[in-house]
C-alpha cells in the first residue's frame, strides 16, 4: 500500500481564497482523521469519520472549515475565505479496519501533510 | 484536555540515555508514542494499552502507570537517527474510536556525534 496520500503538498493563497485539501486513506481503514499542527497549538483534531461518516467535528475551528468523504477512498477539508490564521501543516490521518495492520487497529498512519500559507 | 509531557527539550550525545514522560488528567485506554522529524509527517512507536499489552518498534520501550495515567519512552544508546519531536498521544476510550487521540506539546530530542 503506497500509505495515506495528501495533496497538495503546499499551498500558498491569499486571504479569502478557497482552499481544498485531498486525502486518500489506506484501502481497508475505516477511520480517518484530519489534524492540524502548529507552533503555539501543536497537534489538534479538527474532525474523524468512521466508514465515511463524520463522528466528531468539534474541533473544527468555525464555519469556515468543513470537510466531506464521499467514498472509502476520498476526503476533502476546505476553507472557505481561507485567513492568514489558518496557516498551517494539515495532516490526515488513517486507522482500524478489520485487518488492524501490526500493531492493532487504533494506530494511526499519517499522510506527509499539506503545509497552508495564507498570505 | 492535551496530556503534558516532560522534559520539552533533551540534548544528548551518541549513545546517552533519555526518558521522556507524558501524563493526563484523565484516565487512559491506551497511549501512543510517535516521533516526527523535520518536515515529515509523525511516524508511530508504540502503543501501551490499558492492562499491561504493548505493541511497537523493537528497539523501543515504553512504560504505562495506569494508576498515575502516565506514560514513559525510554532511548537508550542514543543515535543520530533518534532525533526529532517525540509526541504522546492518549485515547481515553475504548473500542468507540480507533485512533481519536489528543496530542502533547511535543519533546524535542537532539542527539550529538
Amino acid at each position: 500500500d503506497a500509505g495515506v496520500i495528501q495533496s497538495p503538498r503546499h499551498e500558498v493563497t491569499e486571504m479569502g481564497q478557497e482552499v481544498t485539501l485531498r486525502c486518500k486513506p489506506i484501502s481497508g481503514h475505516d477511520y480517518l482523521f484530519w489534524y492540524r499542527q502548529t507552533m503555539m497549538r501543536g497537534l489538534e483534531l479538527l474532525i474523524y469519520f468512521n466508514n465515511n461518516v463524520p463522528i466528531d467535528d468539534s474541533g473544527m475551528p468555525e464555519d469556515r472549515f468543513s470537510a466531506k468523504m464521499p467514498n472509502a477512498s476520498f476526503s476533502t477539508l476546505k476553507i472557505q475565505p481561507s485567513e492568514p490564521r489558518d496557516s498551517a501543516v494539515y495532516f490526515c490521518a488513517s486507522s482500524g479496519g478489520l485487518a488492524g495492520g501490526p500493531f492493532g487497529a487504533n494506530v494511526l498512519t499519517f499522510g506527509a501533510g499539506s503545509r497552508l500559507t495564507v498570505l | 484536555q492535551q496530556p503534558v509531557q516532560s522534559p520539552q527539550a533533551v540534548i544528548l550525545r551518541e549513545g546517552e540515555d533519555a526518558v521522556i514522560n507524558c501524563s493526563s488528567s484523565k484516565a487512559l485506554y491506551s497511549v501512543h508514542w510517535y516521533r516526527q522529524k523535520h518536515g515529515e509527517a509523525p511516524v508511530f512507536l508504540m502503543i501501551l494499552l490499558k492492562g499491561g499489552e504493548q505493541k511497537g518498534h523493537e528497539k523501543i520501550s515504553a512504560s504505562f502507570n495506569e494508576k498515575k495515567q502516565q506514560s514513559s519512552l525510554y532511548l537508550t544508546a542514543s543515535q543520530l537517527s533518534y532525533s526529532g519531536t517525540y509526541f504522546c498521544g492518549t485515547e481515553i476510550q475504548k473500542g468507540t474510536s480507533y485512533g481519536k487521540l489528543t496530542f502533547g506539546q511535543g519533546t524535542i530530542l537532539t542527539v550529538h556525534p
